[in-house]
């Protein structure tokens, strides 16, 4: 079975700080990790994707994450918060079998001080 | 390019009832997913449909039915609606294949009364 956690369901920071979203996953085997955003009343938005290529992860609007297999974890970090990064943030990984679903974390609101 | 759209916004129904959601899937994708997102939760998986069948359905009961067309937009059908199936419901498209990136729409918001 897969599943991921996402510590802190509200984190807070000041506007040009650092921001850390924790996610960890269980997988039986190598997943497909995502983290996706959703601002207020809206759908959600990719903001990067994890395919095994590379551990250090790309993705819009400044955000990365890195894959760590020893630590079961995917992290979203982006170095200077902005105040229009705060929204919902969503870890999510792909089953390994059967349809290609996502199966979510529970999220993470982003809140920006300014 | 298109991406996915989603109709109604919004919607209010009473217990009992039934409701249709409606998704047209993003320019030449041909799987499309639905979810449902509850108050302060994350979006959970309800079905997917891929070339017009069913490729995988979530842990919901059989009053949630859908459907999927040949130009690959796709419904959403509750029956019997709970007060428990308000909810934002997502749907996604992607093209065929394990682990394709999969794109939302914004949402059609459900209120159940």
């Amino acid at each position: 079975a897969q599943s991921v956690t996402q510590l802190g369901s509200h984190v807070s920071v000041s506007e040009g700080a650092l921001v850390l979203l924790r996610c960890n996953y269980s997988s039986s085997v190598p997943p497909y990790l995502f983290w996706y955003v959703q601002y207020p009343n809206q759908g959600l938005q990719l903001l990067l994707k994890y395919t095994s290529a590379a551990t250090l992860v790309k993705g819009i609007n400044g955000f990365e994450a890195e894959f760590k297999k020893s630590e079961t974890s995917f992290h979203l970090t982006k170095p200077s918060a902005h105040m229009s990064d705060a929204a919902e943030y969503f870890c999510a990984v792909s089953l390994e079998t059967g349809a290609n679903n996502l199966f979510f974390g529970t999220g993470t609101r982003l809140t920006v001080i300014p | 390019e298109t991406g996915v759209t989603q109709s109604p916004t919004h919607l209010i129904k009473t217990r009992g009832q039934q409701v249709t959601l409606r998704c047209s899937s993003q320019s030449g994708h041909n799987t499309v997913s639905w979810y449902q997102q509850a108050l302060g939760q994350g979006p959970q998986f309800i079905f997917q449909y891929y070339r017009e069948e069913e490729n995988g359905r979530g842990n919901f009961p059989p009053r949630f039915s859908g459907l999927q067309f040949p130009n690959y937009s796709s419904e959403l059908n509750v029956n019997a609606l709970e007060l428990d199936d308000s909810a934002l419901y997502l749907c996604a498209s992607s093209l065929g294949g394990l682990r394709e990136t999969q794109y939302f729409g914004p949402g059609t918001r459900l209120l159940v009364l």
